[in-house]
């Protein structure tokens, strides 16, 4: 069975400019959260959709971030314009639901250098 | 709201040593407990959790945690640690929010630096 899939692995920009990664969960997992990992910190949750509806986005800098996920499968988040302090890697998980009976299972991460 | 704190950033061993990683959380309310590994380049795996029943949680790769409800405490342990454990190591807590949805909380990680 095929992981969490996220694009791209690396991404360097210009400060000012837009970017955006994509991720596609695991089959069948109707939860997807995306995550920021700042350097040496743990995850920090930005959004969690349940299905196409974003359900808990309180986390999300809504200024300059801005998160979809089409027909309830693949999702993308931008940043636009990006900012120095945006460097970090983002993670995407998914799990069946989001009971904590439910294992999130994470992707490996888009690492993002902002100059 | 529930806070973790891992309380050693790097912990150096050497291979074949036990190792112990500590983890103390803060809730006001029952807590469920995890423990995630992060290899370099890759995205976080499950190692264990605590839900309910056995303080004593066994988890893959030989690990082990135990739930301490008076010291607020979730260590990960492990008897004998080999090369590829070299990693980093996140405790997360979780509570229920709304409608049965989980929020997980990490640590900031701690560096397991396996030495020959």
């Amino acid at each position: 069975e095929a992981g969490v899939v996220q694009s791209p692995r690396y991404k360097i920009i210009e400060k000012k400019q837009p970017v955006a990664f994509w991720c596609n969960p695991i089959s069948g997992h109707n939860t997807l959260y995306w995550y920021r990992q700042n350097l040496g910190q743990g995850p920090e949750l930005l959004i969690r959709y349940e299905n196409e509806e974003a359900v808990d986005d309180s986390q999300l800098p809504k200024d300059r971030f801005s998160a979809e996920r089409l027909k309830g499968v693949d999702s993308t988040l931008k940043i636009q314009p990006a900012e120095l302090g945006d460097s970090a890697v983002y993670l995407c998980a998914s799990s069946l639901d989001p009971g904590t009976y439910n294992e999130q299972f994470f992707g490996p991460g888009t690492r993002l250098t902002v100059l | 709201a529930q806070s973790v704190t891992q309380l050693d950033s790097q912990v150096p061993v050497f291979e074949e040593a036990p190792v112990e990683l500590r983890c103390n959380y803060s809730s006001s309310v029952s807590v469920y407990l995890f423990w995630y590994v992060q290899y370099p380049n890759q995205g976080l795996q499950l190692l264990l959790k605590y839900l309910s029943g056995s303080t004593l949680v066994k988890g893959i790769n030989g690990f082990e945690a135990e739930f301490n409800k008076s010291q607020t405490s979730f260590h990960l342990r492990k008897p004998s640690v080999h090369i590829s454990d070299t990693a980093e190591y996140f405790c997360a807590v979780s509570t229920i929010i709304i409608q049965g949805a989980q929020k997980l909380v990490f640590g900031q990680g701690t560096r397991l630096t396996i030495n020959p």
